[in-house]
């Protein structure tokens, strides 16, 4: 399956400590996103990279998200000093052709205690 | 008010019956149109998307976009138990996609 891949998927973490999550997109997919989600709601946009420019963030991602493309290919999401309130999905999806054809990974599930 | 109002159900209907789910916003710089299905503690799973106005059908499942009523809707046909999920819709004005909180569909067989 060459499917949108992220890991770890559940994370379970201290209030303070650093945690960073990957995301390795369908091949080919010049088009990889962040977005959140908690329970019931829908997926809230973090970020987007076109190759390994960043080109749009959030007003959600706040000084203590980065994330990173540095090659173009996989991406990394880093969280410094978690919050109770960082605790959610965190999902990655990539596209080629666009923002219509959006295909999501699996998601990690962060908890923060 | 959130940019994209979807009610949030649950919605429960018999097995075979025709389910019909809807979206409304306020932006009208949206121009691409998808709904997606997430089942439990899963991603979401891209199930149609729609350029502007008009109809798509793909199986048992059709969209409408109406732009003028700034309304999107979902039918899905012969309702089956394995339908059972959280259906989300989402749009975009070209960049980033912009989602409703999703309705929760059960089929009872």
């Amino acid at each position: 399956d060459t499917g949108v891949s992220q890991d770890p998927r559940h994370k379970i973490t201290k209030r303070g400590q650093n945690v960073t999550f990957r995301c390795d997109p369908i091949s080919e997919h010049n088009r990889l996103y962040w977005y959140r989600q908690t329970l019931g709601q829908g997926p809230e946009f973090l970020t987007y990279f076109q190759n390994e420019a960043q080109l749009e963030k959030s007003r959600l991602l706040s000084d203590r998200f980065s994330a990173e493309r540095p090659k173009g290919s996989f991406s990394t999401l880093e969280i410094q000093r978690t919050e109770q309130g960082d605790s959610a999905m965190y999902l990655c999806a990539s596209s080629k052709n666009g923002v219509a054809s959006q295909f999501f990974g699996p998601g990690t599930r962060l908890t923060v205690l | 008010q959130k940019e994209v109002e979807q009610d949030p159900g649950p919605l429960s209907v018999p097995e075979g019956a025709i389910v019909s789910l809807n979206c409304t916003y306020s932006n009208s710089a949206f121009q691409y149109f998808m709904w997606y299905r997430q089942y439990s503690r899963k991603g979401p799973e891209l199930l149609m998307y729609t350029y502007s106005s008009g109809n798509k059908e793909d199986g048992r499942f059709t969209a409408q976009v109406d732009k003028s009523s700034k309304y999107i809707s979902l039918f899905i046909r012969d309702s089956q138990p394995s339908d059972s999920a959280t259906y989300l819709c989402a749009m975009s004005d070209g960049n980033k996609l912009v989602f409703g909180a999703g309705t929760i569909l059960r089929v009872k067989s």
